[in-house]
């Protein structure tokens, strides 16, 4: 069976740093992009970032552009996300979701994890 | 980074077809056949009913279509059941290498 399980979520104060995991498995892992979507509380879904199968291409939205970095360990079949100066702004439910080929917006985000959340606060 | 605009909600009785417009540009959803369309219930994780415009992962019910005119896409849903009932979100590849959601259609079964 397919599953990404999400990890690493919680509080933070303004200004601090969290690291996410996400753990795969049931599928090969490098032949497939990953990503980190987030939803703010009551709020619509937000692409975060992205990261090719290989893990040498990363790619970012503007909101988080240096200050999230995303990696992935192929031998441990996990995805990493890096959050650095953290804002209120950031809270949210952080999902990590599957990318369907090896480039990250070919075939839809097929797979994806049940959360982790994230709270930003003093 | 604006996001893709969708209507705030829509509503169907039971048996009847709704459709779900999501509008953007030529820079991503009339620029790119990468469009996808994600159900998700209250409380739970996004899932892919729609992916590449009209295509459609296996598993999901054929009630589920996918269609776009020029710069919109939508989502048709024909035969609405009650278990339809959540929100849905559209999503597009946007020329600079993102993604980009719209910002999600509550879906009423009356």
């Amino acid at each position: 069976e397919v599953q990404l399980l999400e990890s690493g979520g919680g509080l933070a104060q303004p200004g601090g740093s969290l690291r996410l995991s996400c753990a795969a498995s049931g599928f090969t892992f490098t032949n497939y992009a990953m990503n980190w979507v987030r939803q703010a509380p009551g709020k619509g879904l937000e692409w975060v970032s992205a990261l090719s199968g290989s893990g040498d291409t990363t790619y970012y939205a503007d909101s988080v552009k240096g200050r999230f970095t995303i990696s992935r360990d192929n031998s441990k079949n996990t995805l990493y996300l890096q959050m650095n100066s953290l804002r209120a702004e950031d809270s949210a439910v952080y999902y990590c979701a599957k990318s369907g080929s090896y480039h990250f917006y070919y075939f839809g985000l097929d797979v994806w994890g049940h959360g982790t959340t994230v709270t930003v606060s003093s | 980074q604006s996001a893709l605009t969708q209507p705030a909600s829509e509503s169907g009785s039971p048996g009847q077809s709704i459709t779900i417009s999501c509008t953007g540009t030529n820079s991503d959803v009339g620029g790119y056949n990468y469009v996808s369309w994600y159900q998700q219930h209250s409380g739970k994780a996004p899932k892919l009913m729609i992916f590449d415009v009209t295509s459609r992962p296996s598993g999901v019910s054929n009630r589920f279509s996918g269609s776009r005119s020029g710069n919109t896409a939508s989502l048709t849903i024909s035969g609405l059941q009650a278990e339809d009932e959540a929100s849905y979100y559209c999503s597009s590849y946007r020329s600079g290498n993102t993604l980009i959601f719209g910002g999600g259609t509550r879906l009423t079964v009356l």
